[in-house]
């Protein structure tokens, strides 16, 4: 298996440019979490999908992004409009649920808002 | 909380030596994972513990578990440089997977 799959692996933009980050799970996985990454914050957890359905968004920080997964194998994350504070390297990970076993991590994607 | 509290924030050790890493919980579980992160890279899977297990170990990592304390260590025996990175502990919960800020390990040659 190729593992989690993100793409870009790298990201510059201009503030107020929309964003979006993609991510395929690993096949057979049903939960998919994204993470955001910054020297300040640590690891946040933003948004949990079981089975496709978002379950849990009250990480996501605010209106300006949003996250969906149209099948069990693709899964996005926008920020519209991106602003310098949204610079950090957003994770995505897959996992089976109801096991509370080991989480798969993509590589990430390094997003730099200018 | 399931978040996970890994102490200390830095160690730094000799390459051969013994590093310890400790992590604390809130809740009850029903394991707790430790992970690594590489610079840049994202996070790798090291062990799993369960509730029921109070020891662990896959190859030079031992785990520990005390649920009484709601605390767990990581020892990695005889450090090699590829051990720097940052490791992480996290508990989850019904679903969530919260993790800490992790401890920086820099092992010198």
């Amino acid at each position: 298996d190729a593992g989690v799959i993100q793409s870009p692996r790298h990201e510059v933009t201009e503030m107020g440019q929309e964003v979006t980050l993609r991510c395929k799970p690993i096949s057979g996985h049903n939960s998919l979490f994204w993470y955001r990454q910054t020297m300040m914050r640590g690891l946040e957890l933003l948004i949990y999908f079981n089975n496709n359905v978002p379950i849990d968004d009250s990480g996501m920080p605010e209106d300006r992004f949003s996250a969906k997964m149209p099948n069990a194998s693709f899964s996005t994350l926008k920020i519209q409009p991106s602003e310098p504070r949204d610079s950090a390297v957003y994770f995505c990970a897959s996992g089976r649920s109801g096991t509370n076993e080991k989480l798969f991590f993509g590589s990430g994607t390094q997003l730099s808002v200018l | 909380s399931q978040q996970g509290e890994e102490d200390p924030q830095a160690l730094s050790i000799q390459e051969g030596e013994n590093a310890t890493m400790n992590c604390s919980y809130k809740t009850s579980i029903n394991n707790l994972q430790w992970y690594r992160q590489n610079s840049g890279r994202g996070l790798v899977h090291l062990i799993l513990i369960r509730s029921n297990e109070r020891e662990k170990h896959s190859g030079r990592l031992r785990v520990t578990l005390d649920t009484s304390k709601k605390s767990s260590s990581l020892l990695i025996t005889a450090s090699r440089a590829a051990d720097t990175a940052s490791y992480f502990c996290v508990a989850p919960g019904t679903y969530k997977y919260i993790f800490g800020t992790g401890t920086r390990l820099k092992v010198l040659a």
